[in-house]
């Protein structure tokens, strides 16, 4: 089955700074890959995602790579806000709907 | 918008209980999860359904077992509970091709 690695497991950034966040995933035939916000207390809540067609999507401060060759995608996040503090999940799916496989998740905190 | 609720917030159960777990969407979405979300393991899945009185194992379905009568509600049962069933069980629903819409979330804990 599908393996989602996540790193780093914690990242501390200071406002206004960029944040990265990398996955790894095993299975060749997966095409779809979302990225979750999780606030303290609530479900995780899609912030973009990216489908296997394309490279790169951008959404404000938000963007996600892919590479499919490498088995790779990361979620970046510039101009760090407070409120950009949560924890944030990356998945794999063979398509939009089906069942995600999710990396272990990273803790991001922003110091103002 | 789309709503996903799960029954209860917070749950204390004691070791052998039989546990439900109920989750109603409001969206008429096919599919519908069941995960398991410990601390840096991230989402495990369960069950899932992508229809009524369909439901299918996902990774970690041992001691789980889940019932589909209904579109919109999909329920987790725990027939005996343990304590290593202590976690926060997350539902979510999507229809075919979109995202997931995750619950709040309930915290279980098997004492």
């Amino acid at each position: 089955g599908e393996n989602v690695e996540q790193h780093p497991s914690t990242l501390s950034v200071q406002e206004g700074d960029s944040a990265v966040i990398k996955c790894t995933y095993s299975d060749s035939a997966s095409n779809y890959f979302p990225w979750y916000k999780q606030e303290l207390g609530k479900g995780p809540q899609l912030i973009i995602d990216i489908r296997s067609n394309v490279g790169e999507k951008k959404d404000q401060r938000i963007a996600v790579t892919l590479n499919k060759t490498a088995k790779h995608f990361s979620l970046h996040i510039t101009e760090t806000q407070p409120e950009d503090s949560a924890v944030y999940f990356c998945a794999a799916s063979k398509a939009a709907g089906n069942k995600l496989t999710f990396g272990g998740g990273t803790r991001v905190l922003v110091k103002p | 918008d789309v709503k996903v609720t799960q029954s209860s917030r917070y749950l204390v159960k004691r070791t052998g209980e039989k546990v439900f777990l109920e989750c109603v969407q409001d969206m008429d979405h096919e599919n519908m999860f069941w995960y398991r979300q410990d601390p840096g393991l991230g989402l495990r899945l369960i069950y899932f359904s992508y229809d009524v009185k369909m439901k299918e194992k996902g990774d970690i379905p041992e001691g789980y077992s889940v019932s589909r009568e209904k579109k919109e509600r999909f329920s987790l049962i725990l027939e005996s509970a343990s304590t290593n069933q202590t976690s926060m069980y997350l539902c979510a629903s999507s229809s075919y091709r979109s995202e997931q819409y995750f619950g709040p979330g309930t915290r279980l804990t098997v004492t």
